[in-house]
């Protein structure tokens, strides 16, 4: 059975352009959440999505930033017009329920964004 | 969501026992102890859970106070490979959980060979 997986792992981009991260949660997991830890920083969640729904985005930046959860394929964070301060891992996770806080999330390996 | 305190470092020698704490004395009757742990350039992994009563697994064992206000991640014996930063969470059950997690600074973990 595959774990999350996260592609690409490792991301370059130039200031201004756009970056697109991929999570493909683990097989039966209907529910994926991203978080972002900035170097030397621990992990801060950013959004909360089911299929084709965003339940929680608390934690997603006002601007530039987007998330979905297609009913088929991965689901896709989205940053436009990056900067430098975006440069960070970036982690999913999956789970197979939202409302059972006895079911872990499962991590994926994180992509990591560098910005130049 | 109530708060969890842990120390910053600790550091053992392998084969050895490790006892990680974690206080937290605002803990609702409804909130789950949860422990992750995260190695270098990893993402952070599920090790174990509980609510009352202690737990054991395959990884580690969970201790928890009868007061819940603390609780007690167990290694039993200390491998190089679990060098990580250990993070205690708390998460509230059915009806008020969001879902997400939040984590703290964590404990940082080294062994010594």
């Amino acid at each position: 059975n595959a774990g999350v997986m996260q592609n690409p792992r490792h991301l370059v981009r130039r200031r201004g352009q756009e970056a697109r991260l991929r999570c493909s949660p683990m097989k039966g997991h209907s529910h994926v959440y991203w978080y972002r830890q900035l170097p030397e920083e621990g992990l801060k969640f950013m959004v909360y999505l089911q299929k084709e729904n965003i339940i929680d985005e608390s934690g997603m930046p006002k601007e530039r930033f987007s998330a979905e959860f297609p009913k088929e394929g991965p689901s896709i964070l989205r940053i436009q017009q990056v900067v430098r301060g975006d440069s960070a891992a970036y982690f999913c996770a999956s789970s197979p329920s939202r409302v059972q806080a006895g079911y872990e999330q499962y991590f994926g390996p994180g992509t990591r964004l560098t910005v130049t | 969501d109530a708060k969890t305190t842990q120390p910053n470092s600790m550091e053992s020698n392998e084969e050895e026992p490790v006892h990680l704490p974690c206080n937290h004395s605002t803990i609702s009757g409804t909130d789950y102890i949860h422990w992750y742990r995260q190695l270098p350039s990893q993402g952070p992994e599920y090790v174990i859970h509980g609510l009352t009563s202690n737990v054991n697994n395959r990884m580690a064992s969970l201790a928890i106070a009868e007061d819940r206000k603390s609780s007690t991640l167990i290694l039993h014996r200390a491998t190089l490979r679990d060098a990580a930063v250990y993070y205690c969470i708390l998460r509230k059950n059915y009806g008020g959980s969001q879902g997400n997690l939040i984590f703290g600074k964590g404990t940082k973990l080294s062994v010594k060979p």
